[in-house]
Formats: structure tokens, C-alpha cells, sequence
């Protein structure tokens, strides 16, 4: 299976700052990675598919790059919305499979 | 409203069996795969089955293969999970998922609001 794993585990950010997250494949997935926000009590919400493009709803301060083995997702001004868990996931193969989660907390 | 509600989740002993299901409203059930993924506390989202759209093809991660059984029925705008033999470590809140759901120029997944299943004696 393909293993994904993220960096750093927590990344502490003062609001206003940039936050970036790193996502290492264990294999080359192309494009077919997604990255994902939950906080606490909630469902996952999707914030990138296809390496880069947004999903519905997602605002332009979160952008995502990369492609074959390092993913990296950027919040360009931290607002305090954006404090939560993030997760990469993959689905160019079965299983799919998540990384094991970034924490990003208020400085 | 574009809806996903999970139900089915509970307390069951080791080696017991349970039955999640899931029920969709809102957007057009059977035009999409299907996920399960799970999360057990306080750790990270682990994918657990897909079936596709028409059932034709399902695929489960190793943790669950030969224990768990995904299966859907259209009509009734359904997903459902059979888990059997179930460990301790089976214990997660399920999240009900779709596949990726187009909307104009962009899309997103849809997901429940998860059942939590308890494996303990």
C-alpha cells in the first residue's frame, strides 16, 4: 500500500502568518491527491483535489502543490478558522490511504 | 438539503457482528461511489471500503478484509457496512463518504455525520 507521510506533526502559527504542510508518498500518485480539514467534533471537509484545484467553497488563501511524491498545501494568511487538522490523502491506488494528520495551533 | 446520516453504530462485544447504514438525500445517490472511513479516538482517518456506483466493483482496506462486507441498494438510497467478527480496534467513529461530486467548475466530497462503533466486552 501506499504510504503517506506528513510533516510536521504540529506547526505552531501566529494568525496573519503563512502555514505551510508538507505530504510525502511512499510511490508516485500523479496528480490524484487530495488534502482535507477537520476540527475538533466534525466531519472532514475536502480543501483540495487533484493536487491543486479547490473545492467548493474553499478560499483563495488555501492553495495546494506538487505532484508524484511531494505535496505541499499553503495557507497563505492564517485566520482562526484555519486552526484544525489536516490530512493528505491519496487515490491513484486500492487502498486509498491518509496521511497521518498535521496540527496546525495558534502560536 | 444534500444529506448523509449514518446509523447502526453501538456497543458490540469481540466477535460480535453489527450493521452500519447510511442514507442518503439531496443529490443523486446512484450516480456515485461510495466510501466508509473511520476514526478511532483521538487518531487520524483511516479509509475502510468503496463499492461503485452499480456494485459492480468493491475493493476494502487489509485491516477489514474478510470481516467487513460494503454494499449498497439505489432504490433506497442506502449505503451499508456488515462488520463481523469485530476486534477492539474496530472501535472508530464511521463516516459515511462519497466519491467526489462534481459542481460547476469545481466539486467536493460529501460526508456523514458518523456513528461510533464500541468493541468492548
Amino acid at each position: 500500500e501506499i504510504v503517506l507521510t506528513q510533516s510536521p506533526a504540529t506547526l505552531s502559527v501566529s494568525p496573519g502568518e503563512r502555514a505551510t504542510l508538507s505530504c510525502r508518498v511512499s510511490q508516485t500518485v500523479s496528480n490524484s491527491l487530495a488534502w482535507y480539514q477537520q476540527k475538533p467534533g466534525q466531519a472532514p471537509r475536502l480543501l483540495i483535489y487533484n493536487a491543486f484545484a479547490r473545492a467548493t467553497g474553499i478560499p483563495a488563501r488555501i492553495s495546494g502543490s506538487g505532484s508524484g511524491t511531494e505535496f505541499s498545501l499553503t495557507i497563505s494568511s492564517l485566520q482562526t478558522e484555519d486552526f484544525a487538522v489536516y490530512y493528505c490523502q491519496q487515490y491513484s491506488n486500492w487502498p486509498r490511504t491518509f496521511g497521518q494528520g498535521t496540527k496546525v495551533e495558534i502560536k | 438539503e444534500v444529506q448523509l446520516v449514518e446509523s447502526g453504530g453501538g456497543l458490540v462485544q469481540p466477535g460480535g457482528s453489527l450493521r452500519l447504514s447510511c442514507e442518503a438525500s439531496g443529490f443523486t445517490f446512484s450516480d456515485y461511489g461510495m466510501n466508509w472511513v473511520r476514526q478511532a479516538p483521538g487518531k487520524g482517518l483511516e479509509w475502510v471500503s468503496h463499492i461503485s456506483s452499480s456494485s459492480s466493483s468493491t475493493y476494502y482496506a487489509d485491516s477489514v478484509k474478510g470481516r467487513f462486507t460494503i454494499s449498497r441498494d439505489n432504490a433506497r438510497n442506502s449505503l451499508y457496512l456488515q462488520m463481523n467478527s469485530l476486534r477492539a480496534e474496530d472501535t472508530a467513529v464511521f463516516y459515511c463518504v462519497t466519491s467526489f461530486v462534481p459542481s460547476g467548475t469545481s466539486g467536493t466530497t460529501l460526508w456523514g455525520q458518523g456513528t461510533l462503533v464500541t468493541v468492548s466486552s
